[in-house]
């Protein structure tokens, strides 16, 4: 009855690959978040989609590219991965209108790029 | 600039007593939230708190929030050792079809027994 989950939990890459991330939600909800966690636990919003719709797009490079096949799923896909982008990526979803604001969050992907 | 900035950034205290994390901001919100991460895992959602109010308790939990001081504090009273983890206050400035949270930089909690 996981309410986010995403796949895989631990990725290790080399340097220039590409990667994917994915993410679901079983709670109804209709927006769907990206968020990175540095190494000095900083976490920051990286895109949002509501109703597959991308609503915010944070200063990101184009490398990093989200899809939202449906509302209950967001990917995050990653090309010629760089060694800055060793991470912990967090998916969250929220619904709007209701408990505006409250994000339920996934258990993250660690990324390590070599 | 991070928008959220919490002090102290570590707290270690034992069980029993009441730990107080303090996080100011620097633009309009529409709320304030408070999140929990455990080690290793996801951020858990603790209280949200609005603008327009000032104070807001669940269970163990008391916040309170500034809008003049752009600062808020979350209380953990009779601390347990299950409280060990990161604290990360968020402002969500938006009215919109999202909540755009913007992160503090988190202050270790450590409940010793």
């Amino acid at each position: 009855d996981t309410a986010v989950s995403q796949t895989p939990k631990y990725l290790v890459t080399q340097m220039g690959n590409d990667k994917s991330i994915k993410c679901e939600q079983n709670l109804g909800h209709d927006t769907m978040y990206w968020y990175k966690q540095d190494s000095k636990k900083f976490l920051k919003i990286m895109f949002s989609y509501n109703n597959k719709e991308l609503i915010i797009n944070e200063t990101v490079p184009n490398r990093f590219s989200p899809k939202s096949p449906d509302k209950a799923h967001l990917n995050l896909h990653i090309n010629s991965l760089e060694l800055g982008d060793s991470a912990v990526y967090f998916c969250a979803s929220s619904q709007v209108s209701r408990l505006k604001g409250t994000q339920y969050f996934g258990p993250g992907t660690r990324l390590l790029v070599l | 600039s991070q928008q959220g900035e919490e002090d102290p950034q570590a707290l270690s205290i034992q069980e029993g007593e009441n730990a107080t994390m303090n996080c100011s901001y620097k633009t309009s919100i529409n709320n304030l939230q408070w999140y929990r991460q455990n080690s290793g895992r996801g951020l858990v959602h603790l209280i949200l708190i609005r603008s327009n109010e000032r104070e807001k308790h669940s269970g163990r939990l008391r916040v309170t929030l500034d809008t003049s001081k752009k600062s808020s504090s979350l209380l953990i009273t009779a601390s347990r050792a299950a409280d060990t983890a990161s604290y990360f206050c968020a402002t969500d400035p938006n009215t919109g079809t999202a909540s755009k949270l913007t992160f503090g930089t988190g202050t270790r909690l450590q409940v010793t027994l």
